[in-house]
Formats: C-alpha cells, structure tokens, sequence
C-alpha cells in the first residue's frame, strides 16, 4: 500500500524566513496531494493541494511543487509569521469510485516560527 | 454554513467497553471518512462512507465498525476497547468529485482506562 515519508520532523526558523517541508509517497498511482495544518488541540485545516496534473501551486505565502518521476513534493512557505508555528502534515491519495479516496497522511512536521 | 461537527468532544471508557461516536458532515457533502490520530502521529485511515455503505477500509480490525445515515451523519463503533485505542478519532466530509478536498471536524478525544 501507498506510503509517505515527511521531513523534517522539526523545524525551527526566524520570522520572516522562508520554510520547506519535503515528503516522498511509494504508490506512483496517487494523484491528489493535500497539506493540512493543525495547530495544538485543534482540527487538521486543509491549506493548499495540487493534483498529479499539475508541477505548482501558489497561494499567497504558500506553495507547493510536486515531482511525479520522483515521487515527492514539498511544501514551501515564505515570509513566516509566528502563527504559522503549528504541526504540518503531507498527505497522498488515489482517487476512488469517482471521488478522492482515503487519505495517506506523513508523520507531520512541527514548525516553529521565531519572533 | 456548519462545518463539520462531532460529538462528543471528550470520552473516557474503560478497557472491554463499547463507545459510539458521531459526526456531522458539511452541509452538502455526502462522503464520511474516519481516521485516528494516535499522539505525535498523522491521522490514519479506519474506512470511509458513500451511500450508507463502507466504501474503504483501511488496516484496522473488526472491532471498529460504523453506520452512515440517509442524511449523510456516519457513525464509529468500536468494541471491546484496549488501552491502545486511546487517541483522537476525527471525521472528514467531502463531496462526491475527485477535485473535492477532505474538511475534518475537531474530533473527539477518547481516553481508555
């Protein structure tokens, strides 16, 4: 079955820095890649996602790139502020009966954002 | 526009017990998934719910059964609870779509003694 890898498992930076957080998935049939945020005690909050017919996405600060030969895709944050200081997580799944199926999620990574 | 809820928010049982917990969907979204979420870990897939049917399950054993309403609400049942079954059980709704993203509710925080 499908499985992802994320790293790193922590990262810490200085508030205005850029971040990146890379995973790798096993299952060349995936084709749809969220992240999700999750600050402490609360829900996982969809924040970007690109599909296998496509190499990036943008939205403001964040973007993700993904590299279908080799499997992997990262997540890239600019100008960090210290709310986005939460657990990021990678996910991978293959669509299923007309719908996305389920959700392969990484380890996470906690990023923390200095002031 | 509601998003997705569950109840109850917290639960302590005790080991051998059966616990039952329930889920909302985003009004207009017909698809209920469930995942756990173990401590320091990313959620893991227990099945998902199209049609008042399982349409996937994922590697967890038959002790963790469940129910989708004609109104989409789902329901998880697990039985004879072990110490191990401690964790954050979240429900993610979508719509029927492969561009339709996963929403999750807070879930609810299960305890076992």
């Amino acid at each position: 079955g499908e499985n992802v890898e994320q790293h790193p498992s922590t990262l810490s930076v200085q508030e205005g820095d850029s971040a990146v957080i890379k995973c790798t998935y096993s299952d060349s049939a995936s084709n749809y890649f969220p992240w999700y945020k999750q600050e402490l005690g609360k829900r996982p909050q969809l924040i970007i996602d690109i599909r296998s017919n496509v190499g990036e996405k943008k939205d403001q600060r964040i973007a993700v790139t993904l590299n279908k030969t080799a499997k992997h895709f990262s997540l890239h944050i600019t100008e960090t502020q210290p709310e986005d200081s939460a657990v990021y997580f990678c996910a991978a799944s293959i669509e299923y009966g007309g719908s996305q199926g389920n959700l392969i999620f990484g380890k996470g990574t906690k990023l923390s954002v200095k002031p | 526009d509601a998003g997705v809820t569950q109840s109850p928010t917290h639960l302590i049982k005790t080991r051998g017990q059966q616990v039952t917990l329930r889920c909302s969907p985003k009004s207009g979204h017909d698809t209920v998934s469930w995942y756990q979420q173990a401590l320091g870990q990313g959620p893991q897939f227990i099945f998902q719910y199209y049609e008042e049917e399982e349409r996937q399950r994922g590697n967890f054993p038959d002790r963790f059964s469940g129910h989708q309403f004609p109104n989409y609400s789902s329901e998880l049942n697990v039985n004879a609870l072990l110490l191990g079954d401690s964790a954050l059980y979240l429900c993610a709704s979508s719509r029927t779509g492969t561009d339709q993203p996963q929403h999750f509710g807070d879930g609810t925080r299960l305890s076992i003694l």
